[in-house]
């Protein structure tokens, strides 16, 4: 089956502690992207690959690193989380149309 | 600026009725424009999409239209169904830059 996979699907976590969310996906795509939904605001994109170490930032990437050492995997690392950080976190991977698959999702409190 | 706006935050319509949805642009450098649908608890899952080069894609019940000059797209759902209950939002990549609308929350009244 076709799919991306985030892990963790919900962390609650302390200001400083670094974390990583992990994202794969099993689909062969070149590229992926990361999103952070907040009420009202939609989904900002805060970075993306165009492939294997290539990494970009998008929107909102203040406070945020990824890294794209393999195709299928694109983690996202938040060196010292701040409780602006808490939102609602989505990987995702596209093809060359542009149509994105998204994650499950992955809910962070950072307190 | 936002480049892509919903101006509708929500939306309610009776079942069997047409839902349209809008979307309103600033740049015009996208090959596709994109809807996706949102479930609670669910990523977005990919709707639709028209090129750049077209001013209208169907799909079943959901057709988009782009209106190029104008700088909109509408998506129209005929006929509605409770389980289009979703927030929809519209949003392109260009070079790998990806930007969305804010979402429209559709509720579909049985």
């Amino acid at each position: 089956e076709a799919q991306v996979t985030q892990n963790p699907r919900y962390l609650i976590t302390v200001t400083g502690k670094k974390l990583t969310v992990t994202c794969s996906q099993n689909m062969n795509h070149e590229y992926m992207s990361w999103y952070r939904q907040d009420p009202g605001l939609g989904l900002r994109q805060i970075y993306y690959s165009m492939n294997v170490e290539v990494t970009d930032k998008g929107d909102v990437p203040e406070g945020y690193k990824v890294s794209r050492k393999e195709k299928r995997n694109f983690p996202l690392i938040l060196e010292s989380p701040s409780p602006n950080q808490t939102s609602l976190y989505f990987c995702a991977s596209g093809g060359v149309s542009y149509e994105q698959y998204f994650g499950p999702g992955t809910r962070l409190t950072v307190t | 600026d936002q480049q892509v706006k919903q101006n509708s935050p929500s939306l309610s319509v009776q079942e069997g009725r047409i839902s349209i949805l809008n979307c309103d642009y600033t740049n015009s450098m996208f090959d596709y424009f994109l809807w996706y649908k949102k479930y609670p608890a669910e990523g977005p899952t990919f709707l639709i999409s028209i090129s750049s080069i077209k001013d209208k894609n169907e799909d079943g019940r959901f057709t988009v239209f782009l209106n190029k000059s104008a700088k909109h797209l509408s998506l129209h759902i005929v006929p509605s169904q409770p389980g289009d209950s979703a927030v929809y939002f519209c949003g392109y990549t260009n070079a790998g830059k990806s930007t969305f609308g804010d979402g429209t929350t559709l509720t579909v009244k049985p």
